[in-house]
């Protein structure tokens, strides 16, 4: 079975603090994504990595960059954190050549203050 | 650009109820997949079906059933004697090759609906 998992399920920051948010996933997947989710908006992307030190921009980059330092780990970073950034955070992978059908970890639930 | 929309913001059945959740989707590629994941309140997507863009013959599995019509641009997802482990967040989502793109090749980016939250009742 593949596995995405997330280093923390719930986290709670201060305005302007600097936040690490973890995924790895044990199945050699070459393209990682991160996401986050609001009620009414679904999910949206953030970034994605096809390739170990590849990332390229999704639909709402700003506020957030990203580091894939190995194949299996894909790490979300919030420079600043700001309130606005208050949201669930979900990570998925999938292998290149595959049908697109993506793997997500449990998500993490990060509440700025 | 892709888009894809659940009209539906929450449904509420009772147990052993049939309910359909809808999903209206907008692309300009001929080639895409379309998927269903189910998102139960632990947290994680659950990846329920996904069908390509050149095969409209309708799928059923167990209880659940898709119903793909690329005339209307739609791909309903049916829920037969619904159980209440049914109750959960349900995103339907588009992958075309408008999405996550670089240096020529697409990555299969994932374009969600809003949701639709199911409550079955005892």
């Amino acid at each position: 079975d593949v596995k995405v998992t997330q280093s923390s399920r719930y986290l709670v920051k201060r305005t302007g603090e600097k936040v690490f948010l973890e995924c790895v996933q044990d199945m050699d997947h070459e393209n990682m994504f991160w996401y986050r989710q609001d009620p009414g908006l679904g999910l949206r992307l953030i970034y994605f990595s096809y390739d170990v030190k590849m990332k390229e921009k999704g639909d709402i980059p700003e506020g957030y960059s990203v580091s894939r330092e190995k194949k299996e780990r894909f790490s979300l970073i919030l420079e600043s954190a700001s309130t606005n950034q208050t949201s669930m955070y979900l990570c998925a992978s999938f292998p290149a050549g595959g049908s697109y059908e993506q793997y997500f970890g449990p998500g993490t639930r990060l509440t700025v203050t | 650009a892709q888009k894809v929309t659940q009209a539906q913001t929450e449904i509420s059945v009772v147990e052993k109820e049939d309910v359909t959740l809808d999903c209206v989707y907008e692309t300009r590629d001929t080639t895409y997949y379309l998927f269903w994941y189910k998102q139960p309140p632990s947290g994680e997507l659950v990846f329920l079906i996904r069908r390509n863009s050149f095969d409209e013959q309708n799928e059923i599995s167990g209880r659940y059933s898709w119903n793909f019509q690329k005339s209307t641009s739609s791909f309903n997802f049916t829920i037969t004697a619904s159980q209440v482990v049914d109750s959960a967040v349900y995103f339907c989502a588009l992958s075309d090759n408008e999405g996550a793109y670089a240096g020529g090749t697409s990555y299969g980016k994932l374009t969600f609906g809003q949701g639709t939250i199911l409550t079955v009742h005892p």
